[in-house]
This record gives structure tokens, sequence and C-alpha cells, in this order.
């Protein structure tokens, strides 16, 4: 039962290094999310994807891309690292059917992300 | 957009007592979740809420949908040190694709 599975856990990085986040979802799930959480400041949106094909801006997206390869997976692309862009990185997903109750995100573990 | 806001930002309790913590959105939501998250790991889901009075209970852990559907309570009966950890609430803003909302959380530390 992996449900949101995130690679890699850890990641030490270079100012100016580029880097890809990998998630991917078991549950068939259409809409994923990249959120950073940094002390003090929650969880806060960076991209997302309603659904497969789609993308859309979160409340922190500069310095960020995201690619929806398929329905199961949502990589997080770093172009060019910056200390500012040290945090704790969380995918996650959510089915979203019109009409019916609002459903939960689920989350992965995280990728936890240092720039140098 | 929407803000919401949680309450206290952090606590300090001794092994035993009960917690109570709140949260309350700018408009209207149709839906409230409660989420934990422990040391190193990503939030996981404690409870749903659907209707406005709502009470749902998970365990010592009892969530209630306000009336006014502006706001939402959760409350930790008897604490034990594995309740340690940052207690989100979240919801949409309405029941389209729009992602959900996150307050920033509540640090529950407990004292043995």
């Amino acid at each position: 039962n992996a449900g949101v599975t995130q690679t890699p856990k850890f990641q030490v990085l270079k100012t100016g290094q580029s880097m890809t986040l990998q998630c991917a979802q078991d549950m068939n799930h259409n809409s994923m999310y990249w959120y950073r959480q940094d002390p003090g400041m929650g969880l806060r949106l960076i991209y997302y994807s309603a659904s497969e094909g789609t993308t859309d801006k979160g409340e922190v997206p500069n310095g960020y891309n995201v690619s929806r390869l398929n329905k199961r997976e949502f990589s997080l692309r770093l172009e060019s690292a910056a200390p500012s862009q040290t945090s704790v990185y969380f995918c996650a997903s959510r089915s979203i059917r019109q009409g019916r109750y609002n459903q939960p995100q689920h989350f992965g573990d995280g990728t936890r992300l240092s720039i140098l | 957009g929407q803000q919401l806001n949680q309450s206290p930002q952090s606590m300090f309790i001794q092994e035993g007592e009960d917690v109570s913590m709140n949260c309350t959105s700018s408009s209207i939501f149709n839906t409230w979740l409660w989420y934990k998250q422990d040391p190193g790991e990503g939030p996981v889901l404690l409870i749903a809420l659907y209707k406005a009075g709502e009470l749902t209970s998970n365990g010592r852990l009892t969530a209630q949908f306000g009336i006014t559907r502006k706001d939402s309570f959760l409350n930790i009966s008897a604490s034990i040190p594995s309740d340690v950890g940052i207690y989100f609430c979240a919801g949409p803003s309405n029941s389209g694709n729009t992602p959900l909302v996150f307050g920033k959380g509540t640090r529950l530390s407990v004292i043995a």
C-alpha cells in the first residue's frame, strides 16, 4: 500500500545546480500537488495539476517547473537551485469528482533539500 | 484568496491533559479536514467533516464542523507523548479543482 512515493528522501545541492524531485501515486487520483514547508510558514503550494495534461501555479511558483508525466507521476524541477529553496518538499494527490464530497489530499513523506 | 487562521500556533501541555485547537476561515467552507504531521513525515488525515454541526471522533480525537461553516475545532483528550506533532486544518473553497487551503498548523508538545 504505497500511496504517494517521493524520491529522493534527502538531497544536498550546490547553488546553481539543477535537480528533479519525483513523485508517484498509486491511488488512481486525478489531481496532484507540490508543497514546500518551512519553519513557521505551514504548507505553501508551489504548483498543482488538477488533471493529467494540466498544470497551474500555486502560491510560490518562482524558481520551479513541473511536469505531469502521466496520471501517476508529477515531477518538480529546480533549474538553478538557490539557498532560499532549502526546504522540505511534499507531494500530494487527491481524487476530484464533480458533485461529490471534497476528498482529502494524501501526502508523501517529503524530500529534504539543502542548497549550499 | 481563502485564508485559514489556526490557533494556537503552539502548545506545551502535560501528559494526560486535554487539548483544544481551532481554525477559522474568511469564507464559508463545505468541508473541513484535520491532519497530523509527525516529526520527519508527511501530514496524515485524522478526521474529515462534511456537514455543518457535524461532530466526529477518531479515538481520543474529536472534531466539529462549526454551525457558521467558517470554523472548526479539534479536541484531544488525555494526551499522550505520541500526540506530539503539528496539526493542520484544511478545507476547499469550492467543489471544483482548486487545491485545498491549509492553516499554518498548531505545534503540540507533550511533557511526560
